[in-house]
């Protein structure tokens, strides 16, 4: 069945240093990967997504990568600062944002991030 | 935005509950999603046209209803310990992409 493994679960990274959170996707067939942020007690909100004849996408100090024939995305966050804490997930969707066929996303398990001052 | 309510809501083992959702502004599809504590959000089910167009790995306990205004409700029956979570719904239009509302955060006692 579909799913959506990320790594690692939780990473402490110094401010200024970068950080990578890694995901895999198991469904060959999914074409459309975003990836949200979601701080405490709030609602996940999109930062950045990719879908799957794009390579790498990158949104000033953001940029996701795909790999899909290792079925690997990972995302990059570059310069961090102490409000890039927060909870990342990844997903991944069959149809993508096509009208009527989004909207089923496979999230992963979240990678909890902590940028130290 | 996507406006859900109630925010927080205490129930009990065996009791109903409904959920209600305003998708944003322009969308017209309506999907929801289940988050417990420390994990990711699980897909229940999408709601276009008034009708499901796709479902999770969720039990019949778990039902909606889209309404002509594209607004949403999301029912549980039979509440159990373990349907405590938050519940989030997201709504997105023609080639547009998924939003989230702030979700309400169900207790069950």
């Amino acid at each position: 069945g579909e799913n959506v493994e990320q790594h690692p679960s939780t990473l402490s990274v110094q401010e200024g240093d970068s950080a990578v959170i890694k995901c895999t996707y198991s469904d060959s067939a999914s074409n459309y990967f975003p990836w949200y942020k979601q701080e405490l007690g709030k609602r996940p909100q999109l930062i950045i997504d990719i879908r799957s004849n794009v390579g790498e996408k990158k949104d000033q100090r953001i940029a996701v990568t795909l790999n899909k024939t290792a079925k690997h995305f990972s995302l990059h966050i570059t310069e961090t600062q102490p409000e890039d804490s927060a909870v990342y997930f990844c997903a991944a969707s069959i149809g993508g944002v096509i009208y009527n066929q989004g909207g089923k996303l496979i999230f992963g398990q979240g990678t909890e991030l902590s940028v130290k001052p | 935005g996507v406006t859900q309510s109630p925010t927080h809501l205490i129930k009990t083992r065996g009791q109903q509950v409904t959920l209600r959702c305003s998708p944003k502004s322009g969308h017209d599809t309506v999907s929801w999603y289940q988050q417990a504590l420390g994990q990711g959000p699980q897909f229940i089910f999408q709601y276009y046209e008034e009708e499901e167009r796709q479902r999770g790995n969720f039990p019949d306990r778990f039902s909606g209803h889209q309404f002509p205004n594209y607004s949403s409700e999301l029912n549980v029956n039979a509440l159990l310990l373990g349907d405590s979570a938050l519940y989030l719904c997201a709504s997105q239009g023609f080639g547009e992409k998924l939003f989230f509302g702030s979700g309400t955060q169900l207790s069950v006692l």
